[in-house]
């Protein structure tokens, strides 16, 4: 099955920087790769997402990219806020006998400094 | 995207009981799953629950313990069985966006604690 790895586990970085968080996945047959945010006591939500068809994507301040050769992809965050302060969970999925099954990376706490 | 409720919101047990969990949807989708979130942990598929067939589940997770209804395209329950305190976690039900179940929206969630 699908092993997604992610790194590092907490990153804290001053309000203002970028935070960058990694992720390795293992099954070359995955093909869509989202990217969670869990604040504490909420649910995870969808922040951004790519296909592999794509090499890159961006929204506003948070970017991600994918590099299917090496089987890795990342997120990128720039200008970093107090808000941003959360867990962050990227994800691969892939077809699972008619379904997309997805499998979540262990998460990166990330904390952002006032 | 969809409007997903949970219930209960959180729950507190006694060991050797059940507890069965809501998932309700605002609109009709094909896929949804259950998927469960120890403290501090990241989130593991329990199983997938397609409406009109059997779930299907993941290693480590078997019917007996964690048995799942679909009924219709807008509603599922999860009941956790015979609880033991190693089940204490958070269960979040999610379903997929329109036909396609790759892009996932989570519950709120039900946080149960089983003493």
């Amino acid at each position: 099955g699908e092993n997604v790895e992610q790194h590092p586990s907490t990153l804290s970085v001053q309000e203002g920087d970028s935070a960058v968080i990694k992720c390795t996945y293992s099954d070359s047959a995955s093909n869509y790769f989202p990217w969670y945010k869990q604040e504490l006591g909420k649910r995870p939500q969808l922040i951004i997402d790519i296909r592999s068809n794509v090499g890159e994507k961006k929204d506003q301040r948070i970017a991600v990219t994918l590099n299917k050769t090496a089987k890795h992809f990342s997120l990128h965050i720039t200008e970093t806020q107090p808000e941003d302060s959360a867990v962050y969970f990227c994800a691969a999925s892939a077809d699972s006998g008619g379904y997309q099954k997805v499998t979540f990376g262990t998460g990166t706490k990330l904390q952002v400094i006032p | 995207s969809a409007v997903i409720s949970q219930k209960p919101s959180r729950d507190i047990c006694q060991r050797g009981t059940s507890l069965t969990i809501q998932c309700q949807v605002d609109s009709q989708v094909t896929m949804m799953f259950w998927y469960r979130q120890q403290p501090g942990q990241s989130l593991t598929l329990i199983a997938t629950a397609n409406q009109g067939s059997e779930a299907t589940y993941e290693s480590g997770f078997v019917i007996d313990k964690f048995p799942i209804s679909r009924p219709n395209l807008t509603f599922s329950t999860l009941t956790v069985s015979n609880m033991s305190p190693e089940d204490s976690s958070i269960y979040l039900c999610s379903v997929g966006r329109g036909d396609s179940s790759d892009t996932q929206y989570f519950g709120p969630g039900t946080r149960l604690t089983v003493l």
